[in-house]
């Protein structure tokens, strides 16, 4: 079974764009949650979603903004991009959400000038 | 909020070497803990979970963490380390109530096990 695929693998942004990266969790899971994981600190949590609603957010600005599709991929925006914004933003997908064990994808390196 | 204390940011071994990674948080109630490692060029995988019961658990690889309610702990240990351990460590607490689905990440720790 494939596991959480996530896209693009890399990206190159300046500052000001806005990005858009994409997750498709693994068959049959239906919470997504998003993390930020910034250079020698562990991973940070922006968002969850389950069943297509937002459970949960995390301490980000409304820069940042995520949807759940009706196939349960999501999608991770983040608007007036700053240098601060470079990190490896990681995707988990549960069966529940809730306590349900997460699996993670390989992450989107995102890099802003 | 809760936080998660890692102590050791680098650890160095040599093979067959006994490891033992700090994990400390901070929620005075009810948690579910877990151990993830990412392997270099991997992405985060499961290494062990708590959720309740026996607080000694045993993951994959060898690998088991003692659950310490009243040190709030929850370390990592293997007997002797192989080459293969080398990557980096990160210690996770899911707590309730509101933030139920939500993982609180330690900064992680670098093992770096020598042949």
């Amino acid at each position: 079974d494939a596991g959480v695929t996530q896209s693009p693998t890399h990206l190159i942004k300046t500052r000001g764009q806005h990005v858009t990266l994409r997750c498709s969790p693994i068959s049959g899971h239906k919470s997504v949650s998003w993390y930020q994981q910034v250079l020698g600190q562990g991973p940070q949590f922006i968002f969850q979603y389950y069943e297509k609603e937002e459970r949960g957010r995390g301490n980000f600005p409304d820069r940042f903004s995520a949807r759940q599709f009706p196939n349960y991929s999501s999608e991770l925006n983040v608007n007036a991009l700053l240098l601060g914004d470079s990190a490896l933003y990681l995707c988990a997908s549960s069966v529940a959400g809730g306590d349900s064990e997460q699996f993670f994808g390989p992450g989107t390196r995102l890099t802003v000038l | 909020a809760q936080s998660v204390s890692q102590h050791n940011h680098h650890v160095i071994l040599s093979e067959a070497a006994s490891l033992e990674l700090g994990c400390n948080y901070s929620y005075g109630g009810t948690v579910n803990l877990f151990w993830y490692v990412q392997y270099p060029g991997q992405h985060l995988q499961l290494l062990l979970k708590y959720f309740s019961g026996d607080p000694l658990v045993k993951g994959i690889k060898g690998f088991e963490a003692e659950f310490i309610k009243s040190k709030f702990s929850f370390n990592l240990r293997k007997p002797s380390v192989q080459w293969s351990d080398t990557a980096e460590y990160f210690c996770a607490v899911n707590a309730g109530g509101s933030t139920l689905g939500r993982l609180y990440f330690g900064r992680g720790t670098q093992l770096t096990v020598w042949p």
